[in-house]
């Protein structure tokens, strides 16, 4: 079974400049999240969508973050304009159904790793 | 509202030795608890989870931990540690729901 797929494995920017980030779930999953892991720190979750609808978006700084899943299978995450404060890595995790990540069913993608100049 | 805390940064151990990793949390309701490892340029892969069922959970690895209510812990631990253990680990508790709220990790490393 292919696991969550994330691109690019990394990116560098300036800051003020925009970037997205892709993520392509197991097939048949549901449920995808999008994770910020800045360095030292745990992985905070940033929006969660339940095939391309909106579940938890509560931690997503929507002035300048923005995501979507247009046909419920893979996702863009962008950032413009870009902060120095968004150096970090970003994770894709993807679920079969809400209420899955208590369990096993959980999988993370490898992320992609951002660097803000 | 749910939260973890991760004593120690940093943990070094020699190979062969016991591996002890600290978690201890907060929680309104009762918690899950999870934890999980990140290997290299690698997504978090789960050790293993507690869910209220039996309170000494064994995961993948040999990796084992203890839930203790009356002490707000789930420390991980392994018995004999392996050079292949090197990685960072992350605690982490959830209410039930899909919001899982990670610790700030534990990067273990193992000598020869």
């Amino acid at each position: 079974e292919a696991g969550v797929a994330q691109s690019p494995r990394y990116k560098i920017i300036e800051k003020r400049q925009s970037v997205a980030f892709w993520c392509n779930p197991i097939s048949g999953h549901a449920t995808l999240y999008w994770y910020q892991q800045i360095l030292g720190q745990g992985p905070k979750l940033l929006i969660q969508f339940q095939n391309n609808g909106v579940v938890d978006d509560s931690q997503l700084p929507k002035d300048r973050f923005s995501a979507e899943r247009l046909k419920g299978v893979d996702s863009t995450l962008k950032i413009q304009p870009a902060k120095l404060e968004d150096s970090a890595v970003y994770l894709c995790a993807s679920s079969p159904t809400p209420g899955e990540a208590t369990n096993e069913k959980l999988f993370f993608g490898s992320g992609t790793q951002l660097s803000v100049l | 509202a749910q939260s973890v805390t991760q004593l120690g940064s940093h943990v070094s151990v020699s190979e062969g030795a016991l591996v002890l990793l600290r978690c201890n949390y907060s929680s309104s309701v009762p918690p899950y608890l999870f934890w999980y490892v990140q290997y290299p340029n690698q997504g978090l892969q789960l050790l293993l989870k507690y869910t209220s069922a039996a309170t000494l959970v064994k995961g993948i690895n040999g990796f084992e931990a203890e839930f203790k209510k009356s002490e707000t812990s789930f420390h991980l631990t392994k018995p004999s540690a392996h050079m292949s253990d090197a990685a960072e680990y992350f605690c982490a508790v959830s209410g039930g729901t899909d919001k899982l709220i990670f610790g700030t990790g534990t990067r273990l490393q193992v000598f020869p």
